[in-house]
C-alpha cells in the first residue's frame, strides 16, 4: 500500500466542468509535489510546494490551480480542461533539503477530459 | 540543466538473467540519485537511492552503483522474474537543488 493516497482514482470531465484532484500523506513531509504523466512518458513537474508555500510552478496554464491547506494535503483544482490535459496526475511527497530523502508517489488520477 | 538518458529503452529477456540498465547524466554536482519502478498505470515505486557521497546501494536483488565523475548510474537486476516486468526510471537532483529530472524510462519484460 501506497503511504501517498490519491483520490479519485480516475476522473471524466467535460470542458466547462469544475473538478478536484486531492492528495495525502502522514509522513511528516513538507514537500509535496504535483507531476502530469502521459502514456509512455516520464513524470513532468507541475508545481512544488515547501512548507505549505509554493516554490516552484513549471509555467502551468492558470487552468491548474493547487492548494496546500496544511502540511498533509495537496490539492489541484481543475476548470475550463481541454483534451489534451488528458494524464495521470500524480501526487509525490518528500523531506525537503534532506539527502537521503526519497519522493515518495500516490498511485495517480487518471483524468479524461471530453 | 540536467539531461538524463536512460539505455535501453526497452528490453525482453527471459527468466533468471541477470540484468544491468544504465543512466547517464549531464551535471555531475548531483545532490542524489534514484530509481524507481512503475507498473502500467499506476504511481512510481523508490527502488534504491543514492546520495552524492555513496557509491552503490543494495536491496534484495537489486544493487544500484553511482559514477560521479562518468555521470553514469547502473541498476543491476540478479536472476530476473516475471514479476519484475515494468518500467523503470532513473532520476537525478543536482544542482543544489532536490527536484529531480526524470529520464525516459526502460521498459523491460521477463518472459517465463
Amino acid at each position: 500500500d501506497t503511504e501517498v493516497t490519491q483520490t479519485p482514482k480516475h476522473l471524466v470531465m467535460g470542458m466547462t466542468n469544475k473538478k478536484s484532484l486531492k492528495c495525502e500523506q502522514h509522513m511528516g513531509h513538507r514537500a509535496m509535489y504535483w507531476y502530469k504523466q502521459k502514456a509512455k512518458k516520464p513524470p513532468e513537474l507541475m508545481f512544488v510546494y515547501s512548507y505549505e508555500k509554493l516554490s516552484i510552478n513549471e509555467s502551468v496554464p492558470s487552468r491548474f490551480s493547487p492548494e496546500c491547506p496544511n502540511s498533509s494535503l495537496l490539492n489541484l483544482h481543475l476548470h475550463a480542461l481541454q483534451p489534451e490535459d488528458s494524464a495521470l496526475y500524480l501526487c509525490a511527497s518528500s523531506h525537503p533539503g534532506q539527502r537521503n530523502s526519497p519522493l515518495h508517489f500516490g498511485n495517480g488520477t487518471r483524468l479524461t477530459v471530453t | 540543466k540536467q539531461e538524463v538518458t536512460q539505455i535501453p529503452a526497452a528490453l525482453s529477456v527471459p527468466e533468471g538473467e541477470n540484468l544491468v540498465l544504465n543512466c547517464s547524466f549531464t551535471d555531475s554536482a548531483i545532490y542524489n540519485l534514484q530509481w524507481f519502478r512503475q507498473d502500467p498505470g499506476k504511481g512510481l515505486t523508490s527502488l534504491l537511492l543514492i546520495q552524492s557521497s555513496q557509491r552503490e546501494q543494495t536491496s534484495g536483488r537489486l544493487n544500484a552503483s553511482l559514477d560521479k565523475s562518468s555521470g553514469r548510474s547502473t541498476l543491476y537486476i540478479a536472476a530476473s522474474q516475471p514479476g519484475d516486468s515494468a518500467t523503470y526510471l532513473c532520476a537525478v537532483a543536482s544542482g543544489g537543488s532536490y527536484i529531480p529530472t526524470f529520464g525516459r524510462g526502460t521498459s523491460l519484460i521477463v518472459h517465463p
